[in-house]
């Protein structure tokens, strides 16, 4: 089944306690994206990656790393988490090229809590 | 920078009839893609549709079409014989197809109830 997979589900934390976010897809996408999901603010972007080794900010990226080692993986990395970080996270994928170029799905969401 | 906004931020609707959700967003581009989304309850994200701005044919996927205005930067969404499952958040996006590919900007989102 063609699926953008995220672990954990959910996450309570506590400042500044490293974690990490992972978010694998088998559609051989090119594009992978992180977006934060939160009330009355919509989805925001956090960062992307337009193939492996190549990524870049979105628009709220502060606070965040990703690396792209594998094409299939997309890791969001919150070094010191703080409590602003409490929020919906959702990666996405989508490929480059073909009928459905430009189409994002998206996985599951990961709720995480900072305390 | 661009816009997307959703002036609706509830709606419902008797379950088989037909719903309007607005869109409306502001772009100097000419060339870019539409979409929206439906998150239920769940919180997935699906995807309900897509427009592409260089066409001018109303997209339509089973019992949901869009009415893509250009001049007017105006995307609505139909949902005819409303059913039960379609009771969600609506999100309308917006997306440049070059450079920043693939930076989808949301709009705050549209609750829709169905009611039985």
């Amino acid at each position: 089944e063609a699926q953008v997979t995220q672990n954990p589900r959910y996450l309570i934390t506590v400042t500044g306690k490293k974690l990490t976010v992972t978010c694998s897809q088998n559609m051989n996408h090119e594009y992978m994206s992180w977006y934060r999901q939160d009330p009355g603010l919509g989805l925001r972007q956090i960062y992307y990656s337009m193939n492996v080794e190549v990524t870049d900010k979105g628009d709220v990226p502060e606070g965040y790393k990703v690396s792209r080692k594998e094409k299939r993986n997309f890791p969001l990395i919150l070094e010191s988490p703080s409590p602003n970080q409490t929020s919906l996270y959702f990666c996405a994928s989508s490929p480059r090229t073909g009928a459905r170029s430009y189409e994002q799905y998206f996985g599951p969401g990961t709720r995480l809590t900072v305390t | 920078a661009q816009t997307v906004t959703q002036s609706q931020p509830e709606m419902s609707v008797q379950e088989a009839e037909t719903v309007t959700l607005s869109c409306t967003y502001d772009t100097s581009e000419s060339n870019y893609y539409l979409f929206w989304y439906k998150q239920p309850p769940s919180r997935q994200m699906i995807l309900v549709i897509r427009q592409e701005a260089y066409k001018q044919q109303n997209a339509t996927e089973n019992r949901f079409s869009v009415n893509f205005q250009k001049a007017a930067k105006s995307f609505s969404l139909k949902i005819s014989d409303s059913q039960l499952g379609d009771t969600a958040m609506y999100f309308c996006a917006f997306m440049k197809p070059r450079g920043s590919q693939g930076n989808l900007i949301f709009g705050k989102g549209t609750k829709l109830s169905v009611k039985p």
